[in-house]
């Protein structure tokens, strides 16, 4: 079946610093990826969808210069936090969506994202 | 918008209990809906999905029924096991031009005990 990559799976960082997470479609083409944003104990926040060699759409709420998201191919999309701070901690997934399938999303194991 | 409103847990039960997760949504379409389950430490994984009216999704023994009347998707298993202890997340779909998004329920903590 398809899979997705996701990577780190944990990161530290220093607060002011900027981190990086990758998410990868290892057997398939991904048309469309999402990001999402999981607190403790709470539902799967979508922060942004992004298309293959366009800008991402971000949801409301979401700063655009604070979360990067470049998804310059079909395999791949990648989410950079800019200057983390702590209040950035949390779990963020990533999902992909294979091209010409409706609702055949496929999720990453998430990045656990630590500031310290 | 769209919205899905899922039971409270967390949950607990008995090794070969019988499980059942509300589960019900407002959507303004014809929405297709899903359960995922998240492992510990894990992304999410789908369960099973209905995409329209009366549909029955299942895998693993367990089934949800869409049922439009009373937008619901009620998540059951006859006999749950240890091995089924995880978060089950409710979710649907709008097909929206472009935009397939999904959106969630806040997730149902389930704990399985010998």
């Amino acid at each position: 079946g398809a899979v997705v990559s996701q990577h780190p799976s944990r990161v530290i960082c220093k607060s002011g610093t900027s981190v990086k997470i990758e998410c990868r479609s290892l057997d398939f083409q991904a048309t469309t990826m999402f990001w999402y944003r999981q607190f403790p104990k709470q539902s799967l926040m979508l922060m942004a969808t992004s298309n293959e060699g366009s800008k991402a759409t971000y949801e409301q709420g979401v700063e655009k210069d604070k979360f990067l998201i470049n998804h310059a191919s079909l395999t791949l999309s990648t989410l950079t936090v800019t200057s983390a701070h702590p209040e950035d901690s949390s779990f963020y997934i990533c999902s992909a969506r294979e091209g010409g399938t409706l609702y055949g999303y496929t999720f990453g194991s998430g990045t656990r994202l630590t500031v310290v | 918008g769209d919205s899905v409103t899922q039971m409270e847990g967390p949950v607990t039960l008995s090794e070969e209990a019988f499980l059942t997760i509300n589960c019900t949504y407002t959507a303004t379409g014809y929405p297709s809906l899903f359960w995922y389950v998240q492992y510990p430490g894990e992304g999410l994984q789908l369960l099973l999905k209905a995409t329209k009216a009366d549909d029955k999704g299942s895998n693993k023994g367990f089934e949800a029924t869409y049922r439009k009347e009373t937008t619901s998707f009620h998540l059951e298993k006859g006999s749950v096991q240890v091995s089924d202890s995880a978060v089950y997340f409710c979710a649907l779909s709008e097909s929206n031009f472009g935009n397939e998004k999904l959106t969630f329920g806040t997730g149902t903590r389930l704990t399985i005990i010998p």
